[in-house]
């Protein structure tokens, strides 16, 4: 299956909010309520940010919030830290226990 | 709390095999999967496939497929990737990371912390 299409790159100042969508087909992120999204600091492992499209592992802050509409889900992050700055990449269950990731958002903090 | 270790760096020769291994602690191993990810330099990730604890099932993306094979061992509480016939290409950081099920839970956490293979003659 193709990569999910992300942005390859958004920024926003601090206090600001930013979008990241993550677009696929009716046989990944349509068709089913599996999406998740990761963040990646440089030469960090990737961490668990929101899973199954808008829920959030403890520890998440409340400023990181998933949604999905049709084939698109989109990871939002209100109130920028400097700290957000990163890579993002989303993920989708693609049937037949098989996933596929997106190509990756890197995040600027002006 | 739980934890995925794995093995240190590799250097291999274009041909040759790597395994690298990755060691769960704080969670029951066998009610889970291992998933495998690799990451080339500059790249996005890339989804390589899974293993079940439990029983040993697996499923490879098909681009790895006669390539790669994953294990695990009950007993250590650590599963294994062996890629085989090594290019330039493989140069990557590789990943595991812990799956509830891959179709309703199909989140990956926690993650391993990575290992680099690289590949040079």
């Amino acid at each position: 299956q193709s990569a999910l299409t992300q942005p390859r790159s958004v920024s926003g100042s601090p206090g600001q909010s930013v979008t990241i969508s993550c677009t696929g087909t009716s046989s990944d992120v349509g068709g089913y309520n599996s999406v998740s999204w990761y963040q990646q600091h440089p030469a960090k492992a990737p961490k668990l940010m929101i899973y199954d499209v808008s829920k959030r592992p403890s520890g998440v802050p409340d400023r990181f919030s998933g949604s999905k509409s049709g084939n698109t889900a989109s990871l939002t992050i209100s109130g920028l830290q400097a700290e957000d700055e990163a890579d993002y990449y989303c993920c989708s269950y693609a049937g037949t226990y098989t996933v596929v990731f997106g190509g990756g958002t890197k995040l600027t903090v002006l | 709390q739980v934890q995925l270790v794995q093995s240190g760096a590799e250097v291999k020769k274009p041909g040759a095999s790597v395994k690298v291994s990755c060691k769960a602690s704080g969670y029951t191993f066998t009610s889970y999967y291992i998933n495998w990810v690799r990451q080339a330099p500059g790249q996005g990730l890339e989804w390589m496939g899974w293993i079940s604890a439990y029983n040993g099932k697996t499923k490879y993306v098909q681009k790895f497929q006669g390539r790669v094979t994953m294990t695990t061992d009950t007993a250590t509480r650590t599963a294994y990737m062996e890629l085989r016939s090594l290019e330039s290409d493989d140069t990557a950081v590789y990943y595991c990371a812990r799956v509830k099920e891959i179709a309703k839970e199909g989140w990956f956490d926690p993650w391993g912390q990575g290992t680099l293979v690289t590949v040079s003659s």
